[in-house]
């Protein structure tokens, strides 16, 4: 059990590029969430999967917002035409969907859009 | 939906001292869990402790504590014997089922930063 890593630690895009992030759950976790968090706030859930299944998707997840995690393994989360605004840290956590040690957050990824 | 509020935007603490943390919540649901997490400035999310809704009992883990009254929908954090490695931001969160089952979302809030002088 390494824990939950993300990939890259931080990303520096132009605006306007497309951007994708990865994260690697704990292996027998089979829940796997984002979030995204922006300067002096707190994370905001953007969406999570059970296995490979997308079972919740926020309103913040715009159309240029895409997850997935094929055979419920890794997730990748891919940000389209990348604003100034999605300027933000953004956290995977993973879960076994019981139990009180619920969710094991990752590093997460800093994003900077210029 | 669920709401959580921490008034404390920054927090000071002489090192050895014990420090409260303020939470309160606001949800329609009779199960859900309170959370703590810790944030370093490395950007990690660590989990501290944990109380269900219908737990009875305190959370208590080493020397965090949570004193958890559920009439007035506050769950505030107490960390005892403060050290320098806790300076850090803290933040309050809650999910809409007890540990039995939980996985479902967390809503946090909007956190306390926590500075601890030696």
């Amino acid at each position: 059990d390494t824990g939950v890593s993300q990939d890259p630690r931080h990303k520096i895009t132009k605006r306007g590029q497309n951007v994708t992030f990865r994260c690697d759950p704990i292996s027998e976790h089979n829940r796997l969430y984002w979030y995204r968090q922006t300067l002096g706030q707190g994370p905001e859930f953007l969406t999570y999967f059970q296995n490979e299944a997308q079972l919740e998707k926020s309103r913040l997840l715009s159309d240029r917002f895409s997850a997935e995690r094929p055979k419920g393994s890794f997730s990748t989360l891919e940000i389209q035409r990348t604003e100034q605004g999605d300027s933000a840290m953004y956290l995977c956590a993973s879960s076994r969907g019981r139990g009180v040690d619920g969710y094991t957050f990752g590093s997460g990824t800093r994003l900077t859009v210029v | 939906a669920q709401k959580i509020t921490q008034t404390q935007p920054g927090m000071f603490v002489q090192e050895k001292e014990a420090v409260t943390l303020d939470c309160t919540y606001d949800t329609s649901d009779q199960s859900y869990g309170l959370f703590w997490y810790k944030q370093p400035s490395s950007g990690e999310m660590i989990f501290l402790i944990y109380q269900g809704s219908y737990d009875e009992q305190n959370a208590t883990e080493g020397r965090y504590s949570l004193n958890f009254q559920k009439a007035r929908k506050s769950a505030n954090l107490v960390i005892s014997a403060s050290q320098l490695g806790d300076s850090a931001m803290y933040f309050c969160a809650m999910t809409k089922k007890s540990k039995e089952t939980s996985g479902s979302r967390l809503t946090f809030g909007e956190g306390t930063q926590l500075t601890v002088n030696p």
